[in-house]
């Protein structure tokens, strides 16, 4: 247990669906984190968000749309996605003041689109 | 592009101590070195991080050279759960605007520890 949830745990939809995955922390972290996992490839950063502000967006496309209403909880928005977006979707948080700034993940969502 | 290098797989016996190599001889004067683990289907989990002096804690030791530009991290009794990928990131410590910056994950070394 980490401190960062993540719902739901899996997810399968289809192509014309629209989802939401969740991610909670309780760490009091101001900065939260979206990464992707695809099968036998390295996580690649999403987005991250300082202080509920957007700070990075890595070139994501628009079918993913991420929303952040405090600095506790962070969403991300799925529409019309593909089969190549199924992936483990992790979270993570941080501090954003001090030395370390270690991330907490969560245990992440295996989406499958089909 | 990740900024370290590590070998793809290790192997370890169980009870022995795991010594995971990293190579970042382009590090910066500002850059610490950290480590995560992530086991099978989980979410990353942080283990340690240092910027040149060696660092212990209850899951491990780092060691870094004198000149920074490799590491190694030290299980000292591995044990059948500490089956994992590796990474060694390096990365600068954060303060201002630099305080979410994400981290790279490259490959990472996968140790597995057999009994």
């Amino acid at each position: 247990e980490t401190g960062v949830t993540q719902t739901p745990r899996h997810l399968v939809m289809g192509m014309t669906n629209k989802k939401s995955l969740k991610c909670e922390q309780h760490l009091g972290h101001n900065a939260m984190y979206w990464y992707k996992q695809s099968a036998k490839k390295p996580l690649e950063l999403m987005f991250v968000y300082n202080f509920k502000e957007q700070t990075e967006n890595n070139s994501v496309p628009s079918r993913f749309s991420p929303e952040c209403p405090n600095s506790s909880h962070l969403f991300l928005h799925l529409h019309t996605l593909q089969p190549e977006d199924s992936a483990l979707y992790l979270c993570a948080s941080s501090h954003t003041a001090g030395v370390s700034y270690e991330q907490y993940f969560g245990p992440g969502t295996r989406l499958t689109v089909t | 592009d990740a900024k370290t290098t590590q070998p793809p797989s290790m192997d370890c016996a169980e009870g022995r101590a795991a010594n995971l190599p990293c190579n970042h001889s382009t590090i910066s004067g500002n850059e610490y070195v950290y480590w995560y683990r992530q086991i099978h289907s989980q979410g990353p989990q942080y283990i340690i991080h240092g910027l040149k002096n060696n660092e212990t804690n209850e899951m491990a030791s780092l060691i870094i050279t004198e000149d920074r530009k490799s590491s190694t991290l030290i299980l000292p009794h591995a044990t059948l759960r500490d089956t994992a990928v590796y990474y060694c990131i390096v990365r600068v410590a954060g303060g201002g605007n630099q305080a979410g910056t994400a981290l790279i994950f490259g490959k990472g070394t996968t140790l597995s520890v057999s009994s």
